[in-house]
Order: structure tokens, then sequence, then C-alpha cells
């Protein structure tokens, strides 16, 4: 079976400071992977996708960044937090392998709460 | 930019009630899903209805989709306190398979 693993599962980090939250995908090949934010009492807001190591698509533009170092790896990054920054961050994964064709559910991970203080 | 809309965005009944929520979107879709949210968890995968059906079940959920309305609804029979969460909808536009996802109802069921 699929499991999708994110860490930490909470993170207070200082403005300025660097971030990195990784995200695993076990059970499965060449999923497509998703970072998502979620402002609180707000919907999701889809940050960045991919559909293959190294191909990442971003849907915001904002101080982060995201890279698929391995196929079912996926790491969202940023050198200096802002405030703005804080939020709920989601991991996902869909079976579909290249986006166009019959879509899939998305598969969630269990979350990363991020205060930037 | 936020694709669909759900209503409303509280929903508080007993135990035992029917639930409904809609979801209104503004584009031509291919698809439309709903996902429920425990507080402070991720998402996970209800149901998926394309835009060529009209109704589907799932145990005790009934989800509708009107295409000329562009709106869609949930329906949770027989509710129970564990249903308590968030139920987002999540349609993805003509031309894009990516979903984006409305801001949710929150529902509270009290036993």
């Amino acid at each position: 079976s699929q499991t999708i693993h994110q860490w930490p599962a909470t993170l207070v980090q200082p403005v300025g400071s660097p971030l990195s939250l990784e995200c695993t995908v076990e059970g499965t090949s060449n999923p497509n992977l998703y970072w998502y934010r979620q402002a609180a009492g707000r919907g999701l807001q889809l940050l960045f996708y991919s559909v293959g190591i190294g191909q990442i698509s971003s849907e915001v533009p904002q101080n982060l960044s995201a890279s698929r170092p391995q196929d079912r790896q996926f790491i969202l990054s940023s050198k200096k937090l802002l405030l703005s920054d804080s939020g709920f961050y989601l991991c996902a994964w869909s079976r579909l392998g290249v986006l166009g064709a019959t879509p899939y559910e998305q598969y969630f991970g269990p979350g990363t709460r991020l205060t930037v203080t | 930019s936020q694709q669909g809309e759900e209503d409303p965005q509280a929903l508080s009944i007993q135990e035992g009630e029917n639930a409904t929520m809609n979801c209104s979107y503004k584009t031509s879709i291919n698809n439309l899903q709903w996902y429920r949210q425990n507080s402070g968890r991720g998402l996970v995968h209800l149901i998926l209805i394309r835009s060529n059906e009209r109704e589907k079940h799932s145990g005790r959920l009934r989800v509708t989709l009107d295409t000329s309305k562009k709106s869609s609804s949930l329906l949770i029979t027989a509710s129970r306190a564990a249903d308590t969460a968030s139920y987002f909808c999540a349609t993805d536009e003509r031309g894009s398979y990516i979903p984006t996802f409305g801001r949710g109802t929150s529902l509270i069921v009290h036993p």
C-alpha cells in the first residue's frame, strides 16, 4: 500500500531563517507530487507541483522553492522566511504520471504546521 | 485563484440528521472531487464525480453535479459525531487537471 510521509510535524522558525520541509512517498512510482499551503480557516493554495524528477511548476510567486531530487521525494525550501509564510503545509501525490490524462484523486500527507515568529 | 466555493461556511447539526453542503464553481470542469479534513490533519479523498455524471453514491455519501448550474452538493445521511470535519470541493478546469480547492464547509455534528 502507498504511504506519504511529511516532516517535521510542527516547526517554529524566526523571520529570516531558512526552511526545509520534506515529503516522501512509498509504495508507488512516478507519482505527481504537490505542495499546498493552508492558512487558518482557508482553503488550500497550490504552491508547486511536479510530474517528474527535476520538473517543478510554480503556481504562486513567492520566496519559496521546491525540488524533486528523487522520484518519490519532494522538498519545500526557503532561504529567508517571512511572517506571511506561517501556515499548514501539505504534501500530496496522485497516480497520474502525465498531466492531461484521466485524473486520479490526491493522497495527502499529515501536514507540517509552520509558525514564523 | 479559487475555483470552487463551498456553502455554508459552517454547519452545526445533531447526530442522526442529514448534512448538505454545496459547491459552486465558475468555469467548465473535467471533474469535481470532495475531500474531508479532520482538524490539524491532511485531507482524505471522499468521492470523484466526472463532468458527464449527475450523481454518485458511496456509503452514506451522495454527491450530485449540475453542470448547467455549475454546482455540486454533498449529502451525508444519518450523520455521526465522527463526521465532524471540514469538507472541501476541488475542481479541475477544462485544459488543466490540477484540482483547485475551495475554502471548505466546517461541519459539527453534536452527539
